[in-house]
């Protein structure tokens, strides 16, 4: 059973304009997400988890438990948001799933 | 301090012909992990470990097995390669008090 869904395998935004990566996840107990990203020719990294609650390059993604989901957003776009995002739960403590990846293309 | 290294970076397989991919992790991190990336279809969790000795099957396990003799590696086996495991494998570690995953650069695989 897909545990992490992300709808939208292609998502193109201009810059500047606000942008939003849903994930919607399945679990029945206390979740922990994170969002990682994928830039060009460079390894998958951590961009943020939701505990911290914190602003990483201008992103931010906030836990909706009733609606089980996780969307990652930015206000205003930039070129070098362009990537592929992941997101991802940490399942039953140890196992690390992710979700299918939507690739970010910022339009100039 | 290297982190994550997955070798090889590349290999082309004939089918039937078998294959070990090495992930080796310099962080004395406890959880090791092997995914496979296909488009479309994200990262798949293939087998995981939780420590030195113990391996567990994750989502796709099926025509793969795994073994972590030592903490710092992770070895991932293909018995009998099929084209349908072409695909781009990604080895991750983990510490059990630090929640964030450590890739490596991947190891792209071709089995024609």
């Amino acid at each position: 059973a897909q545990r992490v869904t992300q709808p939208e395998k292609l998502l193109s935004v201009f810059k500047g304009a606000p942008v939003e990566l849903k994930c919607n996840y399945s679990y029945s107990g206390s979740p922990e997400l994170f969002w990682y990203v994928q830039y060009s020719r460079q390894r998958l990294q951590l961009l943020l988890r939701h505990i911290s609650r914190e602003s990483i390059k201008g992103f931010t993604a906030d836990l909706n438990k009733g609606e089980t989901s996780f969307h990652l957003k930015k206000p205003f776009a930039q070129e070098e948001d362009s990537a592929m995002y992941y997101c991802a739960l940490n399942w039953g403590a140890q196992k690390l799933v992710f979700g299918q990846g939507t690739r970010l293309t910022i339009n100039p | 301090n290297a982190g994550v290294t997955q070798t090889p970076k590349f290999r082309v397989l004939k089918t039937g012909q078998s294959m070990t991919l090495l992930c080796a992790q310099d962080m004395n991190h406890e959880y090791m992990y092997w995914y496979r990336q296909d488009p479309g279809m994200g990262l798949r969790l293939i087998h995981y470990s939780v420590g030195e000795g113990t391996t567990a099957k994750g989502e796709v396990p099926d025509g793969y097995n795994v073994s972590r003799l030592k903490k710092q590696n992770f070895l991932l086996g293909l018995e009998s390669a099929a084209p349908s495991q072409t695909s781009v494998y990604f080895c991750a570690s983990r510490s059990t008090g630090v929640p964030e995953a450590f890739f490596g650069q991947g190891t792209r695989l071709t089995v024609v």
